[in-house]
């Protein structure tokens, strides 16, 4: 079955360390995100991606960092400079092109904690 | 201004209940759009797309309005499975996606 994951679903982070987030798609999009969720908001946009070894920052870019080293993979490091990273994270995909209405499609998340 | 407005409610509705959302986007070069649904505590799934000449599925209704800048959906005889946020998403050139805060619904019995 084509599909996106993540892992892990749940992750818990001390203060000051940096944490790794997995996204992996198999649909052969080439467009890949990553979101964040808080309570009560929308989806708010960290970064994106539309090719291999190429990145853009979205609008809460600070603090997180990611690659994009295979089309399939576009993991996202939280890093100890992020000063609120309590929140679920939302990888998404979608392909690009001339075709209009290319939807996105999501993983199941990660829910981040920092104790 | 916010790329994407949506009234967040509650909507709190009984089952068999007609139920209708609206949405603003800000860009007026704004390509796509879509009504996605979220569940608590799980990932947006695509309910449908919105066209420019209107469309449905099932009891669901999406209509565009261009000129306003307004996209709405219409949930009829509502169920119970129908609980849940309805997010509104536009996409802008580039293949960048807004996202409205979400819509709450929930289907009383």
């Amino acid at each position: 079955d084509g599909g996106i994951t993540q892992s892990p679903k749940y992750l818990f982070r001390k203060e000051g360390q940096n944490v790794t987030l997995s996204c992996e798609q198999n649909l052969n999009h080439d467009a890949m995100y990553w979101y964040r969720q808080d309570p009560g908001q929308g989806l708010r946009l960290i970064y994106y991606s539309q090719i291999v070894n190429d990145f853009q920052k979205g609008d809460i870019a600070e603090g997180y960092s990611v690659s994009r080293e295979k089309k399939e993979s576009f993991p996202l490091t939280v890093t100890s400079a992020q000063k609120n990273p309590t929140a679920f994270y939302l990888c998404a995909s979608s392909a690009l092109g001339l075709v209009y209405y290319n939807e996105q499609f999501f993983g199941p998340g990660t829910r981040l904690t920092v104790l | 201004r916010k790329e994407v407005e949506q009234d967040p409610g509650p909507f709190n509705v009984p089952e068999g209940a007609t139920v209708a959302f609206n949405c603003t986007y800000s860009n007026s070069a704004s390509q796509s759009f879509f009504w996605y649904r979220q569940d608590c505590r799980k990932e947006p799934k695509l309910l449908m797309s919105v066209y420019s000449s209107g469309n449905e599925d099932g009891r669901f209704t999406a209509q565009l309005n261009r000129a306003s800048q307004y996209i709405s959906l219409l949930i009829r005889d509502s169920k119970l499975s129908d609980s849940a946020t309805y997010l509104c998403v536009v996409m802008n050139t580039g293949n960048q996606f807004y996202f409205g805060t979400g819509t709450s619904l929930t289907v009383i019995p």
